[in-house]
């Protein structure tokens, strides 16, 4: 695609629900990001997927967060049980290959727990 | 632990007067170097990067940003601001062998007053 994708832009839960966010990556990207973005915190890494695997997951917060890519593509990353201090915005990015090469970043989708 | 820091939390100019945004890491091998930027309401871009060679990198917009290795600092210029340039400014690194992972700075935000 043209750019990377995300869905929902906007997601209002109630505590303890599950959510699913999803991300599109540019066409032929082989490398995805998970980061998120809140105030307080600034932009912090969550997850790397190079391919369909995850060498680099270091920044989930919680066993509650969890990630999945298929078919080299789609990402979706599951947040279960929902806190309110998992209120924030969810930004996917995607680069060709991991080495050398700048991120591109989607518009982020904004997670609202009530 | 890596971390990247930004001096300035919140920047106030008027229009036309030089900017200087000072970004330090805490990294002692080789990095990548990126300044992204966030207009309001918009998704992350690319203002420049380093991966090696000339420290002095050219981005868009009029931006530049000169990487001294001894002072572990990339800090981003623009000699004449304007209006349009009133946004989030984020410094991010990319340790080496790290898979294109990015540590981002907290950020700061830009405004410019007609």
């Amino acid at each position: 695609g043209a750019g990377v994708s995300q869905s929902p832009s906007n997601k209002v839960t109630e505590k303890g629900k599950d959510v699913e966010l999803r991300c599109d990556p540019i066409s032929g990207h082989t490398a995805l990001y998970w980061y998120r973005q809140s105030l307080g915190q600034g932009l912090e890494f969550l997850i790397y997927f190079q391919g369909n695997s995850a060498p680099d997951k270091s920044g989930l917060p919680s066993d509650r967060f969890s990630a999945e890519r298929t078919g080299g593509s789609v990402s979706t990353l599951t947040i279960q049980r929902t806190q309110q201090e998992d209120s924030a915005v969810y930004l996917c990015a995607s680069s060709q290959d991991g080495v050398n090469t700048e991120a591109f970043f989607g518009q982020g989708t904004r997670l609202t727990v009530v | 632990a890596q971390s990247v820091s930004q001096h300035n939390h919140h920047v106030i100019l008027s229009e036309a007067a030089s900017l200087e945004l000072g970004c330090n890491y805490s990294y002692g091998g080789t990095v990548n170097l990126f300044w992204y930027v966030q207009y309001p309401g918009q998704h992350l871009q690319l203002l420049l990067k380093y991966f090696s060679g000339d420290p002095l990198v050219k981005g868009i917009k009029g931006f530049e940003a000169e990487f001294i290795k001894s002072k572990f600092s990339f800090n981003l210029r623009k000699p004449s601001v304007q209006w349009s340039d009133t946004a989030e400014y984020f410094c991010a690194v990319n340790p080496y062998n790290q898979g294109g992972k990015l540590i981002f700075g907290q950020g700061t935000e830009l405004s410019v007053k007609p």
